[in-house]
């Protein structure tokens, strides 16, 4: 089946770094990737949906900003959370869709950051 | 807007069967996902309707009705590895909108 790596798996920083987050779709062309931010025991929020090739379309209330997304390629985009917060501390989940397959996501195994 | 409703919690005996209901509003429909979690985890992908009916996969079947804007999973012969969170999906086209995801507890 379809495998959706994320790296890190877990990141604690200070307050005021960055924090690039990856995510590789390791046997299959991710033609569209997106980013889910998750909080305990709640539902995933989308953040942003990535095309590879252009810029990523943020949902509302989501600072483009401060959460940079790169698809650079059919099988990698990056998640750089810019000038961290506490408040940013969460799970972030990406999943990637195959070219043809609208109704099936796969999940990376998600990045839990936790900023001091 | 955009809404999926789903119950919060429940809680069944190991080989019950538990039907979770989703309802939704959305703007653009593909179709109704269903997706389990498990605390820690990553949504892992359970079954997919675009029409109108019933899909079974093995223990897990899903059900739509596109008219009623509704749908339920069905999971029969409940075991403990079943307890997770359960989350409705709606295709909009563009990326799945999720629901706020069902507490399964499941006792022996």
């Amino acid at each position: 089946g379809a495998v959706v790596s994320q790296h890190p798996s877990r990141v604690i920083c200070k307050s005021g770094t960055s924090v690039k987050i990856e995510c590789r779709s390791l046997d299959f062309q991710a033609t569209t990737m997106f980013w889910y931010r998750q909080f305990p025991k709640k539902s995933l929020m989308l953040m942003a949906t990535s095309n590879e090739g252009s810029k990523a379309t943020y949902e509302q209330g989501v600072e483009k900003d401060k959460f940079l997304i790169n698809h650079a390629s059919l099988t990698l985009s990056t998640l750089t959370v810019t000038s961290a917060h506490p408040e940013d501390s969460s799970f972030y989940i990406c999943s990637a869709r195959e070219r043809g397959r609208a109704e099936t996501q796969y999940f990376g195994p998600g990045t839990r950051l936790l900023v001091l | 807007g955009q809404s999926l409703e789903q119950p919060s919690e429940v809680t069944a005996v190991e080989g019950a069967i538990v039907q979770i209901n989703c309802t939704y509003q959305t703007s653009g429909f593909y179709g109704l996902s269903w997706y389990q979690q498990h605390d820690g985890g990553a949504p892992t992908f359970l079954s997919y309707n675009a029409l109108d009916g019933l899909e079974e996969t093995g223990r897990f079947s899903s059900f739509l009705s596109r008219s009623d804007s509704y749908g339920y999973l069905l999971l029969q012969e409940l075991q403990m590895k079943d307890s997770a969170s359960y989350f409705c999906a709606v295709i909009t086209g563009t990326a799945l909108i999720f629901g706020k995801g069902t507490t399964l507890s499941v006792s022996s």
